[in-house]
């Protein structure tokens, strides 16, 4: 049974840091790796979606990076605003299947 | 293009009781997946339909049904209520049952009391 994990689950940073938000999952058969955003009580918007034979992709200060052998993906935000603080989820699709699991998300909050 | 769009936004119910919620898919979309998110936790897969056929299910019991009509928009039924089915519903459409990128609904927000 896949699992993903996220840490941290909390995260708190002053604007203008760059920082790391990990995600490990327990089966490295995946289709491919997304990451989302979620404000609170609302809907997932799609950040950023890695194929499995990719390494990394990148949207505006977003860059989501993946290590299918290692079952390790990472998302870098740069220079963070505070229009950043959201919940981030990874999510995977696992070769053979069309349905995503999810993490529990990592909470960001960043302060002006 | 129309996005996925989610009725009713939020709901109050009581146990035991019977709800349905409602889902109208993107434009061009054929597959809908429904997710139940409790408070703190990522969304759970529930069920998958695929041109009106039930497509993968997870780990829900019966009385969590569904149903996909000819124009695609879905229904998630849920009976007898419990306090843990409160939690966001959340509705996914897709071009095809395949591994396409799903698009989220902005979620019906459920609560049981």
């Amino acid at each position: 049974k896949q699992e993903v994990t996220q840490i941290p689950a909390a995260l708190s940073v002053p604007e203008g840091e760059n920082l790391v938000l990990n995600c490990s999952f327990t089966d490295s058969a995946i289709y491919n790796l997304q990451w989302f955003r979620q404000d609170p009580g609302k809907g997932l918007t799609s950040l950023l979606l890695i194929q499995s034979s990719q390494r990394e992709q990148t949207s505006g200060r977003l860059n989501a990076s993946l290590d299918k052998s290692s079952g390790r993906s990472t998302l870098y935000i740069a220079a963070s605003q505070p229009g950043d603080s959201a919940t981030y989820l990874c999510a995977v699709i696992l070769s053979g299947y069309s349905t995503l699991t999810f993490g529990k998300g990592t909470m960001l909050l960043v302060s002006p | 293009e129309t996005g996925v769009t989610q009725s009713p936004t939020h709901l109050i119910k009581t146990r035991g009781q019977q709800v349905t919620l409602r889902c109208s898919s993107q434009s061009g979309h054929n597959t809908v997946s429904w997710y139940q998110q409790a408070l703190g936790q990522g969304p759970q897969f529930i069920f998958q339909y695929y041109r009106e056929e039930e497509n993968g299910r997870g780990n829900f019991p019966p009385r969590f049904s569904g149903l996909q009509f000819p124009n695609y928009s879905s229904e998630l039924n849920v009976n007898a209520l419990e306090l843990d089915d409160s939690a966001l519903y959340l509705c996914a459409s897709s071009r095809s049952r395949g591994q396409e990128t799903q698009y989220f609904g902005p979620g019906t927000r459920l609560l049981v009391l």
